[in-house]
């Protein structure tokens, strides 16, 4: 079985600063997807962006960024010039390659706060 | 864009009543799935379903069931509710196939309280 594990229950970061989340993963698997989702104060959750484990080049999607290290089953979030927008849970995922393998596994979130 | 609606942001309900919680997804995706969300614990899987009369078993299924008789549609079904099951529930869907790294698309939620 998978797990995720994001040890940074709350954060918080002025804004135009940067900051990253950390997530950790456990997997015996080689090929996978990772994700970082983001949920706004009662919104909706929103995908932020998405690895895929056997690309090296790691995901970019405007100011956010990620760090993947495959060998350390590692997955941060890095978020350039923060914006007050960008206040939400954010939650790591983990999800399997292969046919039949539907299940997303989350790890517990970390909650942003950008502070003007 | 994919849409992804749940019938009630807000629901109360007593103890030992039955409980529908619906959703519905606009994209003609195959896989929908259920999520209770509590703090501290993230999103936990309670069922899914990649077609129309399938469904699986999640992470935490005990006090659930679903339907899905349409392929648009998935119902959480609490059959007989209580207390401990007051919670965020999260619909969500994705396309096929399983296993292809496809996101899932979330519904806005349904605050369910049980009194």
């Amino acid at each position: 079985a998978q797990t995720v594990t994001q040890s940074q229950p709350e954060m918080s970061v002025q804004e135009a600063e940067t900051v990253t989340l950390s997530c950790t993963y456990d997997t015996s698997e080689n090929n996978y997807y990772l994700f970082w989702y983001k949920q706004p104060p009662s919104r909706q959750m929103i995908l932020v962006i998405r690895q895929e484990a056997y690309k090296q080049q790691n995901a970019t999607e405007n100011r956010f960024s990620v760090n993947f290290q495959k060998a350390a089953k590692s997955f941060s979030l890095k978020i350039s010039d923060s914006q007050l927008g960008d206040t939400a849970m954010y939650f790591c995922a983990f999800m399997k390659h292969g046919a039949g393998s539907y299940q997303l596994t989350f790890g517990k979130g970390t909650k942003l706060s950008v502070i003007p | 864009d994919v849409k992804v609606t749940q019938s009630s942001r807000y629901l109360v309900k007593r103890t030992g009543e039955k409980v529908f919680l619906e959703c519905v997804q606009d994209m003609d995706h195959e896989n929908m799935f259920w999520y209770r969300q509590d703090p501290g614990l993230g999103l936990r899987l309670i069922y899914f379903s990649y077609d129309v009369k399938m469904k699986e078993k999640g992470d935490i299924p005990e006090g659930y069931s679903v339907s899905r008789e349409k392929k648009e549609r998935f119902s959480l079904i609490l059959e007989s509710a209580s207390t401990n099951q007051t919670s965020m529930y999260l619909c969500a869907s994705s396309s096929f196939p399983g296993g292809a790294g496809q996101p899932q698309h979330f519904g806005d939620g349904t605050r369910l309280s049980i009194l």
